[in-house]
């Protein structure tokens, strides 16, 4: 069972919108940065988002996230079927002092 | 251009030993915390530790505590991860990654292409 929550999967259609959900407690989320990460089987993951909703330089603003109190979300609008992939939130935990991911949530565009 | 280099695949036996390396270039090493995180076959990531850009603070998932020791020398840019008393469970690919600031708690913002860790008999 993973600290962070997510949807195990999500799917929509080509050109639609996606939201992924993740969701914590007030030592992970709520007092922390969240970050989103892309990750394709055999390759190196890749962030997407960093401090709850900045984009790294390269990314595309198709990318966006959010937080509010214990719960993050990633938004993809203008899915590609390039955007199949695993997609991971992560932040840390005030009181582990560790990093802490979700469970991945797999996105099937249709 | 940051690359981190992790070192090659291995097979260890269960209670053995291992120490991966991760060989970093294209930035100033000692300003940026590290981390190594793992993907056990079939599952999510997970962190598994994470070092100061200093090297004085080091951080461990509950789950090898006590069993593996992160560590860098930052004279040779390089990261480390000792482990030991190995059980099928550490089974995966792990991971190093650049974390975007000089504490750990940053986000991940380079990752190496990850290395191969098996531990069976």
């Amino acid at each position: 069972q993973s600290v962070l929550t997510q949807p195990p999967s999500v799917s929509a259609a080509p050109g639609q919108k996606v939201t992924i959900s993740c969701s914590g407690s007030s030592s992970k989320i709520g007092n922390n940065f969240v970050s989103w990460y892309q990750h394709l089987p055999g390759t190196a993951p890749k962030l997407l988002i960093y401090d709850n909703n900045k984009r790294p330089s390269g990314i595309p603003d198709r990318f966006s996230g959010s937080k509010s109190g214990t719960s993050a979300t990633l938004g993809i609008t203008g899915l590609q079927t390039g955007d199949e992939a695993d997609y991971y939130c992560g932040t840390w935990d005030s009181s582990l002092s560790a990093g802490v991911f979700g469970g991945g949530t797999k996105l099937t565009v249709l | 251009e940051v690359q981190l280099l992790e070192s090659g695949r291995s097979l260890v036996q269960p209670g053995g030993s291992l120490r991966l390396s991760c060989a970093a270039s294209g930035f100033s090493f000692s300003s940026y915390a590290m981390s190594w995180v793992r993907q056990a076959p079939g599952k999510g990531l997970e962190w598994v530790s994470g070092i100061s850009g200093s090297g004085g603070s080091t951080y461990y998932a509950d789950s090898v505590k006590g069993r593996f020791t992160i560590s860098r020398d930052n004279s040779k840019n390089t990261l480390y991860l000792q482990m030991k008393s190995l059980r099928a469970e550490d089974t995966g690919v792990y991971y190093c990654a650049k974390v975007g600031g000089w504490a750990p708690e940053g986000y991940f913002d380079y990752w190496g292409q990850g290395t191969l860790v098996t531990v069976s008999s």
